[in-house]
Parts: structure tokens; C-alpha cells; sequence
């Protein structure tokens, strides 16, 4: 069974542009999260989508948002992207409250 | 107070002994408690899951919980150098399923 996919491993960017990364969940995991690991801040949570529905978000700025398809894959859209946004941004899925399982990664780089 | 606290470490334990790692909680509702390992560079992968007070076992892996002192442990017997990884405690704590990771504790094994 496929685990949760991640693309593009590594993006880099500049300063004010828009960063799209995607993911897709396991197989039959109808939520997807997105998580940022920044370099000394630890892992935190970002998004959450069940059902095609944005359920919750964390304590980061709108230009920050995403969304889920029906086949319940995701994207996360990064807009207006500053130096801090640089980290690595990982998706992990669920069904219901089963325990969740990370995707190997989207290393975001700003230049 | 962070929500999630584990000391950074490193501890370093030798190869074979057994290594304690510690997660205390801030949130005396939360429900799901689970245990990731992190490799440098990698994605974290779920190692246990507990959900309710007392012992969990699966292979060299122990989860401890006490919801009434708010903590959570994993000991890992029989420790080999392949588990020097940084281990991250995460819990589910209020409404929804987002997880709140603490900050990690890097463990190193010796040979």
C-alpha cells in the first residue's frame, strides 16, 4: 500500500512569489494535514481538511490556505512568501481519529 | 508553558541498555497520545499509539501513560545504534485531530 506522497520534494523560491506544494493521502484516509517543521521551532500544525472541508487552522497567516479535491488529495498555497517561510512542510492523513501518518516532506527553500 | 514539553536531550544511552524518554502535557482532557521517530532529514513515522492509563507493548517499544500526572513515556529496551533518532511526542488535545508535537528529545546509542 502506497504511503502519503509528497511533491515537489524541494522547491525553492524568492521573496513575495507563491508556492503550491501537493499531497496525497493513503489509500481510503479521507483527512489530510499539513504540518510546518521551521528550524527551531519544532513541528506545527497548519491545516486540517476532512471531506473536501477545511475543519480547523493553526496559528499562522492567511496567506497561508489550501484546499482538498474530491479524490482527497491536497495542495497548500503559500503566498507572498517571506525568508521565515523557509522549512519543511509535511502532510500526513488519517481516517476518522486513526493515528496519522507524515509523507516524506516538501523542503521549501526562500531565496 | 509549552503545551507539550520533552527535555532536547541528547541521551545517550549504550547499545543494549534501555532508553526512557519523557512527554508531559499540558491539556488534562487529551485523549490520544503518540510517539514518532524522526531520523535526520527524514519524515517522523509513528511508533505507538495509547489512548488509555497504563503500559502499551509492541516488540522492543513500551508507551506508559498517567493521564492523572499528565505524562507519557516510551522505553526502549534492548536499545540498538539504529534507534538514534530524535523522538517526538504529539497529543491530541482538545476539539479536532490535530496534533501538538513537543519539541523532541534526540537520542543517541552507542555502540
Amino acid at each position: 500500500e502506497a504511503g502519503v506522497t509528497q511533491s515537489p520534494t524541494h522547491l525553492i523560491k524568492t521573496r513575495g512569489q507563491q508556492a503550491t506544494l501537493r499531497c496525497s493521502p493513503i489509500s481510503g484516509h479521507t483527512s489530510v494535514y499539513w504540518y510546518q517543521q521551521a528550524l527551531g521551532l519544532g513541528l506545527q500544525f497548519l491545516l486540517w481538511y476532512d471531506e473536501g472541508e477545511e475543519r480547523n487552522r493553526g496559528n499562522f497567516p492567511p496567506r497561508f490556505s489550501g484546499r482538498q479535491f474530491p479524490n482527497y488529495s491536497s495542495e497548500l498555497n503559500v503566498n507572498a512568501l517571506e525568508l521565515e517561510d523557509s522549512a519543511l512542510y509535511l502532510c500526513a492523513s488519517s481516517l476518522g481519529n486513526q493515528p496519522q501518518h507524515f509523507g516524506d516532506g516538501t523542503r521549501l527553500s526562500i531565496l | 508553558q509549552k503545551e507539550v514539553e520533552q527535555n532536547s536531550g541528547p541521551l545517550s544511552v549504550p547499545e543494549g541498555a534501555i532508553a526512557s524518554l519523557n512527554c508531559t502535557y499540558s491539556d488534562r482532557v487529551s485523549q490520544s497520545f503518540f510517539w514518532y521517530r524522526q531520523y535526520s532529514g527524514k519524515s517522523p513515522e509513528l511508533i505507538m499509539s495509547i489512548y488509555s492509563n497504563g503500559d502499551k507493548e509492541d516488540g522492543r517499544f513500551t508507551a506508559q501513560l498517567n493521564k492523572a500526572s499528565q505524562y507519557v513515556s516510551l522505553l526502549i529496551r534492548d536499545s540498538q545504534p539504529s534507534d538514534s533518532a530524535t523522538y517526538l511526542c504529539a497529543v491530541i488535545m482538545n476539539a479536532g485531530n490535530m496534533l501538538t508535537f513537543g519539541g523532541g528529545t534526540r537520542l543517541m546509542v552507542k555502540p
